[in-house]
């Protein structure tokens, strides 16, 4: 079936650092990808998302790359800042069949960021 | 556009209560729609999923059932609640045919059972 693996967290950073939160994944044919953020006490808003392999998604500072070849979708930003401590889900999609578009998330990475 | 309303925002209950969320999508016609649920601490769980009025498929043996009883209407239902229904309820919609290859969040149901 298919899984979404994240780094484990809480992960917390000073401010202007660099941030990496790995994903990787396993699913059969090609899924598409996405990275969501949920604020506190808030639901889950798309953050970034990729289709096909090699695709970069990119949104507010954050890249992901969608590398096939080690099925791997990671989460990174040059300087992050306060207002981005949230928790960061990766998540896939297959579509097509009987997945109806249902997408499966990983355990969702605690990001603290302090000034 | 497109818009997702999810209520109560918070729910306090006791156990044994029943238990009624609503979710109504609007801007959009046909959408799948889902359920799923946050428990403390622990990633997002898909609960239910329906791709059309009065189709639900359930993923997880639960307490909980769901409904779907007009196109843009999605309704979480319990007879008798646990406590350990307790968690973060998120209502989604996707729409696969505008292209569109992501989910739509509504705000989300903190639900404490007591």
């Amino acid at each position: 079936g298919n899984s979404v693996t994240q780094m484990e967290g809480p992960v917390t950073l000073s401010e202007e650092a660099f941030l990496t939160i790995n994903c990787t994944y396993t699913a059969t044919g090609y899924p598409s990808l996405f990275w969501y953020v949920q604020y506190p006490g808030e639901g889950l808003q798309l953050l970034l998302k990729a289709t096909k392999a090699d695709d970069k998604g990119s949104n507010k500072g954050f890249e992901a790359t969608y590398r096939k070849e080690t099925t791997s979708f990671h989460l990174e930003k040059g300087s992050v800042q306060v207002s981005d401590s949230a928790v960061y889900f990766c998540a896939l999609r297959r579509d097509g069949g009987t997945s109806y578009g249902k997408l499966t998330f990983g355990q969702g990475t605690i990001l603290t960021v302090h000034p | 556009s497109q818009t997702i309303h999810q209520w109560p925002a918070t729910l306090v209950q006791p156990v044994g209560s029943p238990l009624s969320l609503e979710c109504t999508v609007e801007g959009t016609s046909n959408p799948n729609l889902y359920w799923y649920r946050q428990a403390a601490g622990r990633g997002l769980q898909l609960l239910f999923y329906s791709v059309g009025i009065g189709q639900i498929s359930s993923e997880v043996p639960q307490n909980l059932s769901a409904s779907r009883p007009q196109d843009r209407q999605f309704i979480l239902s319990s007879k008798k609640l646990l406590l350990s229904d307790s968690g973060f309820y998120l209502c989604a919609w996707s729409s696969l045919g505008q292209g569109d290859y992501g989910y739509t969040f509504g705000s989300g149901t903190r639900l404490t059972v007591v």
